[in-house]
């Protein structure tokens, strides 16, 4: 069971659509981290959220910590080809505890 | 500006080989981690450290060792190879520890264990 689960696993669209990545879990977690990674290399940090309800943006990418702190999302506007890969959420909760991961596909 | 820098890049082994994968920082981190990467998985911890001569058990520690004998050096030994044991391995480094702090990642080892 995984205690941190994303959806959707795959998600494949054109370029200049707008997506929603979500992350949920039952467990409070006291941060959550969401990760890129593209082929061939490791994950990449892109934003951490501590606070309930915090919201961070970067660029295009807005993401939102749910105010209970079990859940977030990631929201991609006007996606690109360059934002292509996959993306991970991570909890920490003693240790830091990954999702499995929703593989992006931006088509030109 | 190296970071974290892993070896091999791609390993072959038969079943009931012993290899050792080789992990390196050069940012003075005190917690290292090592993950496997498996399809529809997410990553999952293996093992990690807090600090030299420090080591623990992550959620799949199982035919997996670890030392950490310097602050740079995090080694993950696989001692009798199985098929399972196939996957895409990362280790990771953080400067403060488990608790949310950002993680660095290597490139990765991809591992085949026939």
């Amino acid at each position: 069971t995984q205690l941190l689960e994303q959806s959707p696993q795959f998600l494949s669209i054109q370029e200049g659509e707008n997506l929603t990545v979500y992350c949920n879990s039952s467990s409070v977690f006291s941060s959550l981290q969401w990760y890129r990674q593209e082929p061939g290399e490791g994950p990449v940090l892109l934003v951490t959220v501590v606070t309930g309800g915090e919201v961070k943006k970067l660029k295009r990418l807005t993401f939102q910590f749910g105010d209970a702190r079990k859940d977030s999302s990631l929201h991609i506007t006007a996606a690109q080809p360059g934002d292509t890969g996959l993306y991970l959420c991570a909890g920490a909760r003693g240790k830091l505890i990954f999702g499995q991961g929703t593989e992006l596909s931006v088509k030109p | 500006n190296a970071g974290v820098t892993q070896t091999p890049k791609f390993q072959v082994l038969k079943t009931g080989q012993s290899m050792t994968l080789q992990c390196a920082q050069d940012m003075n981190h005190e917690y290292m981690s090592w993950y496997r990467q498996d399809p529809g998985m997410g990553l999952r911890l293996i093992h990690y450290s807090v600090g030299a001569g420090i080591t623990d058990q992550g959620e799949v520690p199982n035919g997996y060792n670890v030392s950490r004998s310097t602050t740079e050096d995090f080694p993950l030994r696989l001692l009798s190879a199985a098929p399972s044991q196939t996957s895409v391995y990362f280790c990771a480094s953080s400067y403060g520890g488990v608790m949310g702090e950002k993680l660095f990642f290597g490139s990765g080892t991809q591992l085949s264990v026939l």
